[in-house]
């Protein structure tokens, strides 16, 4: 059974770095193929994909974001870790991670996700 | 930010058929598959069609999707009350190195 959890903050101050953490299990980001995205949701907003690491390390990023974006895995806990600089309030959303599908691109398991407040 | 283009809204009465579109380009529904997800107030999204017309275990057969050159639907057939909720098509796109991109989103009510 996969399953995912995002933590972090709740309430993040514009310019801050946001840190967010991805807790999977039921999988394993060593495993070929394998991939955790995530996205983000502003309140009665449409979703945004953000980012994606794969087994082998591979990156992807939204261009729009990509400068402010850092994506990384520790494989031996199980967790994916997305960074974002210089955070504004128009970043205040709900941002999930979710299981990319080893057979295409997209995402079959998502987490709960975790609502960010950017606010002075 | 939405690079796909849905319909904000569209309803039925129980036991109808509501269909939603999704408009793209050549860039993305135009080479790669796409994919539908379904979000119920309060909750994360949850994948309901994949690679064009694919259902996951345990999605109703009353969902169905297609596609057709830089567009896809979305068929609801026999809509039930606990079909109200957000809808996203979505698709990899080709350009700028790429990227993964969501529609607008509509929002089904059952009436």
């Amino acid at each position: 059974q996969i399953t995912l959890k995002e933590s972090g903050p709740t309430l993040v101050k514009p310019t801050q770095t946001l840190t967010l953490t991805c807790t999977f299990s039921g999988f394993s980001l060593s495993t070929s193929g394998v991939g955790v995205g995530w996205i983000r949701q502003p309140p009665g907003k449409a979703l945004e994909w953000l980012a994606l690491i794969y087994w082998d390390d591979d990156k992807r990023y939204s261009p729009s974001l990509k400068s402010r974006l850092t994506i990384t895995k520790d494989t031996s806990k199980n967790q994916v870790v997305l960074t974002m600089t210089n955070m504004d309030p128009v970043d205040t959303a709900t941002y999930y991670c979710a299981h990319r599908s080893l057979v295409a691109f997209y995402f079959d398991y998502w987490g709960q996700g975790t609502l960010v407040t950017v606010s002075s | 930010q939405s690079v796909l283009t849905q319909p904000p809204s569209a309803s039925g009465t129980p036991g109808q058929r509501v269909t939603i579109s999704c408009s793209g380009s050549s860039s993305n529904i135009g080479s790669n598959t796409v994919n539908w997800y379904q979000q119920l107030p309060g909750t994360a999204p949850k994948l309901l069609i994949y690679s064009n017309n694919q259902r996951p275990s345990g999605v109703p057969d009353r969902f169905s999707g297609s596609k057709s050159g830089t567009s896809a639907s979305l068929a609801i057939s026999g809509l039930q009350s606990e079909d109200e909720a957000d809808y996203y098509c979505a698709a990899w796109d080709d350009s700028l190195n790429g990227l993964y991109v969501f529609g607008t989103g509509t929002k089904v009510t059952v009436l």
